[in-house]
């Protein structure tokens, strides 16, 4: 079965850096573009950084950008999410998900939202 | 960045109850949105895709409709298992922006 398994979350001062994993199986991971989202507690869902299936591709949220570099290692099924320059902001708990492909109404096939995704991994930025 | 907007931010209803939790768009998104379905202390799970196609093992009384701005998720018997938040996506253009979430609370 399909299973996205996130690691590397923790405690971690502001300012300094933490990298988050993602390993996958029950797939062929390198045929799937791969999505981070994050949830503060008590927040909302906030979408992070994506990046296409071979790699080749990769788009950041503002709020992210130039801090967070999003990478894959498709010959050992894993994500990654180097995350620089942490701000308080930034605790939440960090999902990996798959962009899906599916038919639609018209049946067309074409990206059908996040069909796995992780139990997440938690992420405190704390002095 | 499109924006997406739910309404209502939080419902309370009984089950048997029918609802709708609606979505716009900031702008047109053809129908690229998402509905999930998320509980407390567990990922998000997609329900709905391209605005009204079911995702695999989602109960038929989940559906959805809309096209450009305006979507709906209606439920159309509430299950003791359906009390939980709801968010809409659009995955139109990046970045995939989600609505603020409506959680459905008993009454």
């Amino acid at each position: 079965q399909v299973q996205l398994v996130e690691s590397g979350g923790g405690v971690v001062q502001p300012g300094r850096s933490l990298r988050l994993s993602c390993a996958a199986s029950g797939f062929t991971f390198s045929s799937f573009a791969i999505h981070w989202v994050r949830q503060a507690p008590g927040k909302g869902l906030e979408w992070v950084a994506v990046i296409s299936y071979d790699g080749s591709n990769n788009y950041y949220a503002d709020s992210v950008k130039g801090r967070f570099t999003i990478s894959r290692d498709n010959s050992k099924n894993t994500l990654y999410l180097q995350m620089n320059s942490l701000r308080v902001e930034d605790t939440a708990v960090y999902y990996c998900a798959r962009e899906g492909w599916g038919y639609d109404s018209s049946g067309y096939y074409r990206n059908s939202g996040f069909d796995y995704w992780g139990q997440g991994t938690l992420v405190t930025v704390s002095s | 960045d499109i924006q997406m907007t739910q309404s209502p931010s939080s419902l309370s209803a009984s089950v048997g109850d029918r609802v709708t939790i609606t979505c716009r768009a900031s702008q047109s998104i053809s129908s690229y949105l998402n509905w999930y379905q998320q509980k407390p202390g567990k990922a998000p799970k997609l329900l709905i895709y391209a605005a009204s196609s079911f995702q695999s093992g989602v109960p038929s009384r989940f559906s959805g409709s809309g096209s450009g701005t305006d979507f709906t998720l209606t439920i159309s018997s509430l299950q003791p298992e359906d009390f939980a938040t709801y968010y809409c996506q659009q995955s139109y253009r990046t970045p995939y922006t989600f609505g603020q979430g409506t959680k459905l609370e008993i009454k």
